[in-house]
């Protein structure tokens, strides 16, 4: 089965600092993909950047930019020069061929941001 | 471009009374559709997903129930709420069908459900 781990329940960060969010997965399937999203406090879901399993290079999306350790099975998302408005809820989710042909998503328990002046 | 509908934004219900909430979407055709729930401050828990009209597959065993009626059109309902439903159901859509796919999932605005 498949796993995914947000070790981080909450971080502080100061305004033009970069912050890591850290996530972990589990999967015994070869092919997968990985996802963040975030979720400020009005709720909405939006996705900021995907990596695939056999993506050569990190993936990267303006400010945003993902840290991909396949033997250690981590996904870190990066944020550089944070701003007030990156305050929110992260969520990291993975996608693997064997169950989810679909496009199913499994989600992170979610790390909570706040961007401080 | 696409755009994904999701009403009402905010819904207080008694114990036992019906639930009904409805996701559309626009500028794609034979979208994946899903159903999730986020209890307060937790992740996202998936409840239902759908391939195609009439084809519903449940992911949690509930008090829950979806359907697919039009090939855009995803409706969650109950038949008797519980305290228990309380929490906020978010609709999505992706793309793609088969193996990996890079598409993500895109999501309404989401629904505030109380039980009271």
């Amino acid at each position: 089965a498949q796993k995914i781990t947000q070790t981080q329940p909450g971080m502080f960060v100061q305004e033009k600092e970069a912050v890591t969010l850290d996530c972990t997965y589990d999967t015994s399937d070869p092919s997968y993909g990985l996802f963040w999203y975030k979720q400020p406090s009005s709720g909405e879901m939006i996705f900021l950047i995907y990596q695939g399993s056999y993506d050569q290079q990190n993936a990267t999306e303006g400010r945003y930019s993902l840290n991909f350790q396949k033997a250690r099975k981590s996904a870190n998302l990066v944020i550089s020069a944070s701003q007030l408005g990156d305050s929110a809820m992260y969520f990291c989710a993975m996608r693997a061929a064997s169950t989810d042909s679909w496009g199913k998503l499994q989600f992170g328990a979610g790390t909570q941001v706040v961007v401080t002046p | 471009s696409q755009t994904i509908h999701q009403w009402p934004a905010t819904l207080v219900q008694p114990v036992g009374s019906p639930l009904s909430l409805e996701c559309t979407v626009e500028g794609t055709s034979n979208p994946n559709l899903y159903w999730y729930r986020q209890a307060a401050g937790r992740g996202l828990q998936l409840l239902f997903y759908s391939v195609g009209i009439g084809q519903i597959s449940s992911e949690v065993p509930q008090n829950l129930s979806a359907s697919r009626p039009q090939d855009r059109q995803f409706i969650l309902s109950s038949k008797k709420l519980l305290l228990s439903d309380s929490g906020f159901y978010l609709c999505a859509w992706s793309g793609g069908r088969g193996g990996i796919s890079n598409q993500p999932q895109h999501f309404g605005d989401g629904t505030r459900l109380s039980i009271l």
